[in-house]
């Protein structure tokens, strides 16, 4: 079974740049997870979905952060402007009940 | 704030011996608990997990200890192996939510 893909693996942008990740969850999860992991933390969630419907993006700086997922399949991540701050692995994750399956992340780097 | 923790953010153990990584946790209310592995430049990826009404439980070469006296939990890696070498995250699930707390860092000496 193929597992969670996250496009693309490494991006540096200087700030107030934007930047955009790509999520393919496993087939048939209706549930979608994004979450943000500064480097020594352990990820925090940003957004979830249950198809393409969010359930809880409580903790999604939403001045700057969006995210979407259309056909409740892939899901796009976007930061703009982007902060020094928000220099972090991005981890994308899905779920069919319980058990949440992680991307490899994407690793964001602002100068 | 997170109400996960880990003790340690470093540990290092012999090739062949056991490891225990520690977790203290601060929300009584939390359905059960997580452990995950990462290594590095991979997503986090389960473990073993426990139910808040269970004291332990064990999987192939890991034991896991929840004591709600205490609010701790440990995961316990038998026979510690190269391939262990990673960070440990324990979780927690509180209201559908997974909530982690700051990791471990175990290094496997050969």
């Amino acid at each position: 079974e193929a597992g969670v893909a996250q496009s693309p693996r490494y991006k540096i942008i200087e700030k107030r740049q934007s930047v955009a990740f790509w999520c393919n969850p496993i087939s048939g999860h209706a549930t979608l997870y994004w979450y943000q992991q500064i480097l020594g933390q352990g990820p925090k969630l940003l957004i979830q979905f249950q198809n393409n419907g969010v359930v809880d993006d409580s903790q999604l700086p939403k001045d700057r952060f969006s995210a979407e997922r259309l056909k409740g399949v892939d899901s796009t991540l976007k930061i703009q402007p982007a902060k020094l701050e928000d220099s972090a692995v991005y981890l994308c994750a899905s779920s069919l009940v319980d058990e949440q399956y992680f991307g490899p992340g994407t690793r964001l780097t602002v100068t | 704030g997170e109400s996960v923790g880990l003790h340690l953010p470093t540990l290092s153990v012999q090739e062949g011996d056991n490891s225990i990584i520690n977790c203290a946790y601060s929300n009584s209310a939390s359905d059960y608990f997580i452990w995950y592995k990462q290594e590095s430049g991979k997503g986090p990826q389960f473990i073993i997990d426990i139910r808040s009404n269970m004291d332990k439980r064990q999987g192939q070469r890991v034991t896991v200890l929840l004591n709600k006296t205490v609010k701790h939990l440990s995961l316990q890696i038998a026979a510690t192996q190269p391939g262990d070498s990673a960070v440990y995250f324990c979780a927690e699930i509180k209201g559908g939510k997974l909530i982690f707390g700051q990791g471990t860092e175990l290094s496997v000496k050969p």
